[in-house]
């Protein structure tokens, strides 16, 4: 069964840092990884998708990596601003045909 | 990407009724899920809603509690039945879409059970 974690739980950090969000998961064989932001009470906003063939995805100040091999990802969010302040959620799939599994997130706080 | 809205956006139930959350697609898809989300965790899969056949359900999710309805490729239904404080929860819709099977989700039901 696939079991996907997130570290760290919570991160505080000031405006313009650079910082790196980590998802690890234990079955290599996956198809894709997302990941997402949520906003408290609210629903998923998609941010990058990984393909299992990829190394890295870049959109703007985020770059998500994929290492499958060693089940792990991460998301690289450049200069940071308090408008990043969300929950970061990381979700792998197993085939075109399987469910998305969710790691437990990461609340991130970018203080000004 | 697909834009996907939901109705209503958050309501406050009294135990032991029953309540029906809307989702809307803005573009034809096949494959529909829904997700509740309980305070302070990750989201869990209720069930898959494909168009033109019965809904697939998780472990832990019947069809009885959870009615799910698929009448066309832009649009769902669940219903959250007989309702418990327990069932208080965000329940989200998403649709995939596209070659790279990418999910996209809606903005969410806030349900609160007294």
């Amino acid at each position: 069964k696939q079991e996907v974690t997130q570290i760290p739980a919570a991160l505080s950090v000031p405006e313009g840092e650079n910082l790196v969000l980590n998802c690890s998961f234990t079955d290599s064989a996956i198809y894709n990884l997302q990941w997402f932001r949520q906003d408290p009470g609210k629903g998923l906003t998609s941010l990058l998708l990984i393909q299992s063939s990829q190394r890295e995805q870049t959109s703007g100040r985020l770059n998500a990596s994929l290492d499958k091999s060693s089940g792990r990802s991460t998301l690289y969010i450049a200069a940071s601003q308090p408008g990043d302040s969300a929950t970061y959620l990381c979700a792998v799939k197993a085939g075109t045909a399987s469910k998305l599994t969710f790691g437990t997130g990461t609340r991130l706080q970018v203080t000004l | 990407s697909a834009v996907i809205s939901q109705k209503p956006s958050r309501d406050i139930c009294q135990r032991g009724t029953s309540l029906t959350i809307q989702c809307q697609v803005d573009s034809q898809v096949t494959m529909m899920f829904w997700y509740r989300q309980q305070p302070g965790q990750s989201l869990t899969l209720i069930a898959t809603a494909n168009q033109g056949s019965e809904a697939t359900y998780e472990s832990g999710f019947v069809i009885d509690k959870f009615p799910i309805s698929r009448p066309n490729l832009t649009f769902s239904t669940l219903t959250v039945s007989n309702m418990s404080p327990e069932d208080s929860s965000i329940y989200l819709c998403s649709v995939e879409e596209g070659a790279r099977h990418e999910q996209y989700f809606g903005p969410g039901t806030r349900l609160t059970v007294t």
